[in-house]
């Protein structure tokens, strides 16, 4: 399957800093890519789509002003967790998607706010 | 509103046991049917998907069975080993869309 990585692993911020997150497609060029945030043992929960060249497409209760996304390459794409607080701590994941509607998740970033 | 329910929440098996673990959906649209396998503190990895024109797909110990009338497909783990306790998530996409839904996911626990 297709390798993605994401940078930083993990990370600790204080609260009200800025925290940006890399997703990177190894091995194909990926101009769709999504993120995702988990809360510990729960499910994966779509926060947006993330298109090569364009803006990203959020779902419903995700504030974009917030959580910042780029995708100024088709390898490369970058979320930012703007002034982010105690309750933005969560593992943030980015996937790929790759041919006939296949997604490859990278490794996931542990995001915790002090 | 939960497009695809998975069952059961958390499962146990012995060694050597088949494990099963279930969902439904109810977009008819989708076409596109997934499994994820997770392990703490990484990303999903995909372990084996199948689409609405065959009924079952093998790939080693696993095996999904989709039944289109029923809008339901299962994963099946063969010889379950404790190397496979990790959580499953399953998940439906296409319809037009590149997006996935994921079931709330199974934790498998594979005792010796």
């Amino acid at each position: 399957g297709a390798v993605v990585s994401q940078h930083p692993s993990w990370v600790i911020c204080k609260s009200g800093t800025s925290v940006k997150i890399e997703c990177r497609s190894l091995d194909f060029q990926a101009t769709t890519m999504f993120w995702y945030r988990q809360f510990p043992k729960q499910s994966l929960m779509l926060m947006a789509t993330s298109n090569e060249g364009s803006k990203a497409t959020y779902e419903q209760g995700v504030e974009k002003d917030k959580f910042l996304i780029n995708h100024a390459s088709l390898t490369l794409s970058t979320l930012t967790v703007t002034s982010a607080h105690p309750e933005d701590s969560s593992f943030y994941i980015c996937s790929t998607r790759g041919p006939r509607d296949t997604q490859y998740f990278g490794p996931g970033t542990r995001l915790t706010v002090l | 509103q939960q497009q695809v329910k998975q069952s059961p929440q958390s499962l146990i098996v012995q060694k050597g046991g088949i494990s099963i673990i279930n969902c439904a959906y109810e977009n008819t649209a989708f076409d596109y049917f997934p499994w994820y396998q997770q392990f703490p503190g990484k990303g999903p990895a995909l372990l084996i998907a199948i689409r609405p024109d065959v009924s079952e797909k093998k790939e080693g110990r696993f095996t999904i069975s989709f039944n289109k009338s029923a809008k339901q497909f299962s994963l099946h783990i063969m010889d379950s080993q404790p190397g496979d306790s990790a959580t499953y998530f399953c998940a439906a996409g296409g319809a037009g869309s590149y997006q996935l839904t994921f079931g709330k996911g199974t934790k498998l626990s594979v005792i010796p």
